[in-house]
């Protein structure tokens, strides 16, 4: 079954220092998602992105935080100068097309990448 | 007070057992997932729900939406099905989590 991959798996990396986390959804899906989990936290939404562009974004998602789709198949988030209060497990999530700028599909979600800042 | 409430907040079974898991929320929603979370983190959807019952194996998903209710069985529990069981309610592109619950199943 396809699958989201996410890479890395762990990232760690000094305060002040970018970091990209890279994600590649399933192939035929279009619309993307992040996620983070701080440890012992609920799941938050931070972004949806269709058709190239911010669909929608959290109060989380600050000035700080930026996505892409640099290619035809990867997804990046990035954190331009972390925090130690970005330390958490960012998920990247994707589903098919749906009717409008949203969909109404599930959401497949890949294994995380776990962000420690130091 | 959360938009997605869940109950209990850890549950421990014997194998075997009937399980429910609860979740209710407050605000309009267009449809409510279901979803599991194993101890390396990884996240697997389970059901996406917009009205009724759905079933997939010894799962089964329910929602009221005029009750603002889902609930979360799993028939003849086994160990292997311990782990954190997470409502989300699906809102324009964002979903909102519930807190989830540890289920704990002993042999």
């Amino acid at each position: 079954e396809p699958e989201v991959t996410q890479t890395p798996s762990h990232q760690v990396t000094q305060m002040g220092q970018e970091v990209i986390l890279r994600c590649v959804p399933i192939s035929n899906h279009l619309y993307f998602y992040w996620y983070r989990q701080i440890l012992g936290q609920k799941v938050e939404f931070l972004v949806s992105f269709y058709n190239n562009e911010i669909s929608e974004k959290s109060e989380i998602f600050d000035d700080q935080f930026s996505v892409e789709r640099p290619d035809g198949s990867n997804f990046t988030l990035k954190i331009r100068s972390t925090k130690l209060e970005d330390s958490a497990m960012y998920f990247c999530a994707s589903s098919v097309p749906g009717s409008g700028s949203y969909s109404n599909q599930p959401q497949h979600f890949g294994d995380g990448t776990r962000l420690s800042i130091l | 007070k959360n938009e997605v409430e869940q109950s209990p907040q850890n549950l421990t079974a014997q194998e075997g057992e009937f399980i429910t898991i609860n979740c209710s929320y407050s605000v309009g929603i267009s449809a409510l997932h279901w979803l599991q979370q194993h101890p390396g983190g990884g996240i697997v959807s389970l059901f996406m729900l917009s009205s009724g019952k759905k079933k997939h194996g010894r799962l089964i998903a329910t929602i009221n939406i005029q009750e603002k209710h889902s609930s979360l069985h799993i028939t003849a529990s086994h160990p292997r099905d311990s782990a954190v069981y997470i409502c989300a309610v699906k809102m324009s592109s964002r979903l909102t989590f519930g807190e989830g619950t540890q289920l704990t199943v002993n042999p």
